[in-house]
């Protein structure tokens, strides 16, 4: 596609609730980032892949949080039991590859929103 | 740790020139992000700088000085599109957009 795909946009669920967000990047893209931003903050990185391995899911907060990219492609954000604290806006990045470089920007959806209620 | 300071909020007027400064502590340095970000939108990518000195494209330059940990961001002839977040963000990590971002700093452009 021509820019990074989030979906949903928005989700309300509730307490205790199991969710999905989807992340489709930049076709030819091979690293695949998920940062969470919470309201008034800057990014968090959760979790970065380079093809279908999860190179680094050293920010992920806790075991409720999962990530694949079964294919490459399309990545999903797995939170399981969801809590209020897990309120934030979801972003998916990506890029050609992982070096950074002006010539290799990174890409960032426009972010799913998800609050727990 | 790693820590990117960067001010809160700014108020500038149209047609003026504002510099929002950032300064950090990561455990290396491999690179100095900015992006822009309208509410409720992606952030946008507007510099990068990984030696001393400036980076001009445009209306927008970039300046960094890595022995003082301190980059700043300079928008001149301000518009009132302008108005929006603005991220410091480090790569500390070698090879990866692994990116520590500041808090953001929220320009408002007056006309």
């Amino acid at each position: 596609g021509a820019g990074v795909s989030q979906t949903p946009s928005n989700k309300v669920t509730e307490k205790g609730k199991y969710v999905e967000l989807r992340c489709d990047p930049i076709s030819g893209h091979t690293a695949l980032y998920w940062y969470r931003q919470s309201l008034g903050q800057g990014p968090e990185f959760l979790i970065y892949f380079q093809g279908t391995g999860a190179a680094d899911d050293s920010g992920l907060p806790n075991d409720r949080f999962f990530a694949v990219r079964p294919e490459g492609s399309v990545s999903t954000l797995k939170i399981q039991r969801t809590e209020r604290g897990d309120s934030a806006v979801y972003l998916c990045a990506s890029s050609f590859f992982e070096l950074p470089s002006s010539g290799n920007t990174i890409y960032f959806g426009e972010g799913s929103w998800l609050t727990v209620v | 740790g790693q820590n990117i300071d960067q001010p809160t909020e700014m108020t500038a007027t149209e047609g003026a020139i504002v510099q929002i400064n950032c300064t950090y502590q990561t455990s290396g340095f491999n690179g100095l992000f900015w992006y822009q970000q309208h509410a409720g939108e992606a952030p946008t990518f507007l510099s990068y700088n990984v030696l001393d000195g400036l980076e001009e494209k445009g209306r927008f330059s970039s300046f960094l000085s890595r022995s003082k940990g301190y980059s700043y961001l300079l928008l001149k002839e301000l518009q009132m599109k302008d108005s929006a977040s603005y991220l410091c963000a480090v790569s500390p990590f070698s090879g990866t957009y692994k990116y520590i971002f500041g808090t953001g700093t929220r320009l408002k452009v007056l006309a």
